[in-house]
C-alpha cells in the first residue's frame, strides 16, 4: 500500500498570503495519478488538480500542482477566505487508491 | 447538470447489513468507471471500492474486502453498495464518486451501533 504522508497537519495563514501543501508518498506514485481536494465541513470533497499538476475544471488558477515520483506539492498563490478548509492528496494509480491525512488551512 | 444522489443510509446494529444506491443523472453513466469512498466522524478519506464500466472488474479495499459487494445497472443510472457484517467502525458517510474524482454525490450516513 502506496502511504501518502501530508505536511504540514495544520497551516495558520492570513488571506493574500501564499499556501505551500506537501504530499511525500512511501513509494513512487504511477503515472503521476495524484489528485488534490479540498473539503469544507460538510460538504463532500471538491477536486482541484489531477495528474499531479492539472487544474479540475472551474478551479481558479490560483491553484497549481507540481511534482512527480514521491513528492507533490499543492500551492494555493494567494489565498482568498472561500480557501480555508482541509486538503487531501490522493494516489489512484495503484489499489488500494490511499489519501493522505489532510492539511488544515486555518486564518491566522 | 452533473448530479450524482446517495440513499440507503441509516442505523444498523453490528453484524447486519444495509444496501447503499447512488442515482446518476446528468451525464453518461455507462461511459464511467465509479467509486465508492467514506470518511469516519471527524476522520480522513477513505477509498472502498471501485467498479469498471461494464461492472466486469471490481476492487475493494481490505477493510471491506468479503464483507462488501460493488454493482450497478447502466439500464438504471445507479450504482450500489452491499455491506454486509457491519461493524462498528464502518460508520462513516459514504460518497459515490465518478472514477476521475470530479463529482461526488452529498454522501449518506451509515452508523453502526448496539
Amino acid at each position: 500500500e502506496i502511504v501518502l504522508t501530508q505536511s504540514p497537519g495544520t497551516l495558520s495563514l492570513s488571506p493574500r498570503e501564499r499556501a505551500t501543501l506537501s504530499c511525500r508518498a512511501s513509494q513512487s506514485v504511477s503515472s503521476s495519478y495524484l489528485g488534490w481536494y479540498q473539503q469544507k465541513p460538510g460538504q463532500a470533497p471538491r477536486l482541484l488538480i489531477y495528474g499531479a499538476s492539472n487544474r479540475a475544471t472551474g478551479i481558479p488558477d490560483r491553484f497549481s500542482g507540481s511534482g512527480s515520483g514521491t513528492d507533490f506539492t499543492l500551492t494555493i498563490s494567494r489565498l482568498e477566505p472561500e480557501d480555508f478548509a482541509v486538503y487531501y492528496c490522493q494516489q489512484y494509480g495503484t489499489s488500494p487508491y490511499t489519501f493522505g491525512q489532510g492539511t488544515k488551512l486555518e486564518i491566522k | 447538470q452533473v448530479q450524482l444522489v446517495e440513499s440507503g443510509g441509516g442505523l444498523v446494529k453490528p453484524g447486519g447489513s444495509l444496501r447503499l444506491s447512488c442515482a446518476a443523472s446528468g451525464f453518461t453513466f455507462s461511459d464511467h468507471n465509479m467509486s465508492w469512498f467514506r470518511q469516519a466522524p471527524g476522520k480522513g478519506l477513505e477509498w472502498v471500492s471501485y467498479i469498471n464500466i461494464r461492472g466486469t472488474y471490481t476492487d475493494y479495499a481490505d477493510s471491506v474486502k468479503g464483507r462488501f459487494t460493488i454493482s450497478r445497472d447502466n439500464a438504471k443510472n445507479s450504482l450500489y453498495l452491499q455491506m454486509n457484517s457491519l461493524r462498528a467502525e464502518d460508520t462513516a458517510v459514504y460518497y459515490c464518486a465518478r472514477r476521475e474524482g470530479d463529482y461526488w454525490g452529498q454522501g449518506t450516513l451509515v452508523t453502526v451501533s448496539s
